[in-house]
């Protein structure tokens, strides 16, 4: 299995909703990132987990909670978000090793009412 | 902050043209990959190269890498229909478990 797969393809919901994204790999590979990305913009780093533990976070408002619950599973927690939040997000995994050639899931497209 | 720039951020050329577009970025790297997306869906690797090496070479894609001048360019050549979409690169910053992606090449192969 070479892919990363995410669910939901697409999220609507209000500010006062909670919700999850999640990502999955069996690549075998233990690193996985969090991305946002608006359109026609760049991919923007959120959270990078190796070896199932939080290794960086680029100032992401709290909003947004990320958890990694074993090696092959990468959730997104989205809480009390606001309109601004709407764009594509991105999930993808690695390899160990300095290369850091990464494997981009799909994405899921929200939008925040 | 992103590090990376691109230039063009767009270009239309014809089927079977050759395209090239470049990159510049800031800090030491470890290596400089370059992605293709199309229209709002995941990113693809197409190529990595190291920064010890100058060129690389994948089917129609050529790379160059001059860290002198933090530069490096993606060449496609004989393009085709299918090569339409937005191309990033990405540098691997020397210390960093991380890839900070450039503004990126919006490629449009008109046939």
């Amino acid at each position: 299995d070479t892919e990363v797969t995410q669910t939901p393809k697409h999220l609507v919901m209000g500010m006062t909703n909670k919700k999850s994204l999640k990502c999955e790999q069996h690549m075998g590979h233990r690193a996985m990132y969090w991305y946002k990305q608006k359109a026609k913009k760049p991919p923007e780093l959120m959270f990078v987990y190796s070896y199932e533990k939080l290794s960086i976070n680029e100032s992401v408002p709290s909003r947004f909670s990320p958890e990694c619950p074993n090696s092959s599973l990468l959730n997104l927690h989205l809480h009390a978000l606001q309109p601004e939040d709407s764009a594509l997000y991105l999930c993808a995994s690695s390899p160990s090793g300095r290369d850091n050639e990464q494997f981009f899931g799909p994405g899921t497209r929200l939008t925040v009412l | 902050s992103q590090q990376g720039e691109e230039d063009p951020q767009a270009l239309s050329i014809q089927e079977g043209e050759n395209a090239t577009m470049n990159c510049s970025y800031k800090t030491s790297i470890n290596n400089l990959q370059w992605y293709r997306q199309n229209s709002g869906r995941g990113l693809v690797h197409l190529i990595l190269i190291r920064s010890n090496e100058r060129e690389k070479h994948s089917g129609r894609l050529r790379v160059t890498l001059d860290t002198s001048k933090k530069s490096s360019s993606l060449l496609i050549t004989a393009s085709r229909a299918a090569d339409t979409a937005s191309y990033f690169c990405a540098t691997a910053p020397a210390g960093a478990q991380k890839l900070v992606f450039g503004q990126g090449t919006r490629l449009t192969i008109n046939p």
